[in-house]
């Protein structure tokens, strides 16, 4: 099994900014995904993310709001665009290794927008 | 209608009791199952896919009824570790999945 970080733990922004949530792999995976669960509700899968191209995202997410970056098959970011409270949730990444679909799950980012 | 239905619970059930849970898919071209497991403010930990012939660990047995379109999870001798929310996981494509809404277990002494 993969060990996942993420950056930041948790952070509290302001109606109208950006913030890049980090997530690195301490080995190399085939797949990595962005999930948002927001309190109290499963994982909705926001995009998955590819290396080397740009993400493949999922109905009723759009690049310009989730920009994602992949750039080795170790290390993803998502970057949460022109914040609204609506965006207040928490973000996991997940990595899956090759020939598997058994995704491991970083720590998530808890996100408060105010 | 969702992808993936699961009840949400809670079961509420003494140390050492067996219990069950369904997750009912709407895709019959679905194609791997999974069952996590979620500690309250922690993210999903695998416990176990879900094979055709259905699978056992431990105390934990999971099997795929793809005629009915249901995976189900068995727990048998609960502990007080087994606390948590279930989510059922299902694969529909090289990247797509979805999460089921999760069936929480509370195991009392």
């Amino acid at each position: 099994s993969a060990v996942i970080s993420q950056k930041p733990s948790r952070d509290i922004c302001q109606r109208g900014t950006s913030l890049t949530i980090q997530c690195q792999v301490d080995s190399q995976v085939t797949m990595m995904f962005w999930y948002r669960q927001q309190p109290g509700q499963s994982l909705t899968l926001i995009a998955t993310a590819n290396q080397g191209s740009e993400a493949t995202y999922e109905s009723g997410f759009v690049i310009d709001k989730f920009p994602i970056s992949r750039p080795n098959l170790t290390f993803s970011t998502l970057t949460v665009s022109n914040m609204s409270p609506e965006d207040s949730s928490i973000y996991l990444c997940s990595g899956a290794g090759t020939g598997s679909l058994e995704q491991f799950f970083g720590p998530g980012t808890r996100l408060t927008v105010l | 209608r969702k992808e993936v239905e699961q009840d949400p619970g809670p079961f509420n059930v003494p140390e050492g009791a067996t219990v069950a849970f369904n997750c009912t898919y709407s895709n019959s071209a679905s194609q791997s199952f999974f069952w996590y497991r979620q500690d309250c403010r922690k993210e999903p930990k695998l416990l176990m896919s879900v094979y055709s012939s259905g699978n056992e660990d431990g105390r934990f047995t999971a099997q795929l009824n793809r005629a009915s379109q249901y995976i189900s999870l068995l727990i048998r001798d609960s502990k007080l570790s087994d606390s948590a929310t279930y989510l059922c996981v299902v694969n529909e494509d090289f990247n797509k999945f979805y999460f089921g809404s999760g069936t929480k277990l509370n195991v009392k002494p």
